[in-house]
């Protein structure tokens, strides 16, 4: 069966340091993988997109990395600060504009 | 723009009940997609629509629930008759396909409490 797994519930970093979660995908072949934040009571907010054909995209502090071959996208934020703690999800687009998402990973940067 | 818009914010019913949850998507959005959140099954989509035609409802749950979109400008989902497990956060997304890219905007979510 499809499923998408992000690595671990919560992720706790002291700040200034380099955030990194992990998208891990079954039985697709996305065209898209996309990341977005989702705070406390909040929609979750888009923050990049990165197509199968793109190795990497960056974005201020953002980083992404798309490995369709493990199945696998990274998420990075560097330089993180407490106004980065939130939960980020990845979203896969498959066939016909339909977009999935994982379970998303809580993110708590202490100062 | 201000964005999309739900409403209402919250809705506490009981049992049995018909419950309406309303839409306003991103104005020249041509996609609008229907999401269920809960701690259970995380972000869950139920249904999305292409220039009001819907395209996938395979994600809605069951005969109780429907979803319409009379124009570009609203969409409803209704439960009827509601049940304590589709307590959950609702929310609604819009997005413009362009380049390719799905970029979802989504609204602040309808939190529904059945009694």
């Amino acid at each position: 069966s499809q499923k998408i797994e992000q690595n671990s519930e919560a992720l706790n970093i002291q700040e200034g340091k380099t955030a990194t979660l992990t998208c891990n995908y079954t039985n697709y072949s996305p065209a898209y993988l996309q990341w977005y934040r989702q705070d406390p009571g909040r929609g979750p907010v888009f923050l990049l997109l990165i197509r199968e054909n793109e190795k990497e995209k960056r974005k201020e502090r953002l980083k992404v990395t798309f490995d369709t071959t493990l199945k696998q996208s990274l998420f990075h934020i560097t330089a993180s600060q407490p106004a980065d703690s939130a939960t980020y999800l990845c979203a896969l687009e498959t066939g016909g504009f339909k977009t999935i998402f994982g379970a998303g990973t809580r993110l708590f940067v202490k100062a | 723009d201000a964005g999309v818009i739900q409403s209402p914010r919250h809705e506490v019913t009981e049992m049995g009940q018909e419950v309406t949850l309303r839409c306003k998507p991103i104005s020249g959005h041509d996609y609008l997609f229907w999401y269920r959140q809960t701690m259970m099954r995380g972000l869950e989509l139920l249904i999305y629509f292409n220039n009001n035609v819907p395209i996938d409802d395979s994600g809605m749950p069951e005969d109780r629930f429907s979803a319409k979109m009379p124009n570009a400008s609203f969409s409803t989902l209704k439960i009827q008759p509601s049940e304590p497990r589709d307590s959950a956060v609702y929310f609604c997304a819009s997005s413009l396909r362009t380049g390719g890219s799905n970029e979802q905007f989504f609204g602040p979510g309808t939190r529904l409490t059945v009694l």
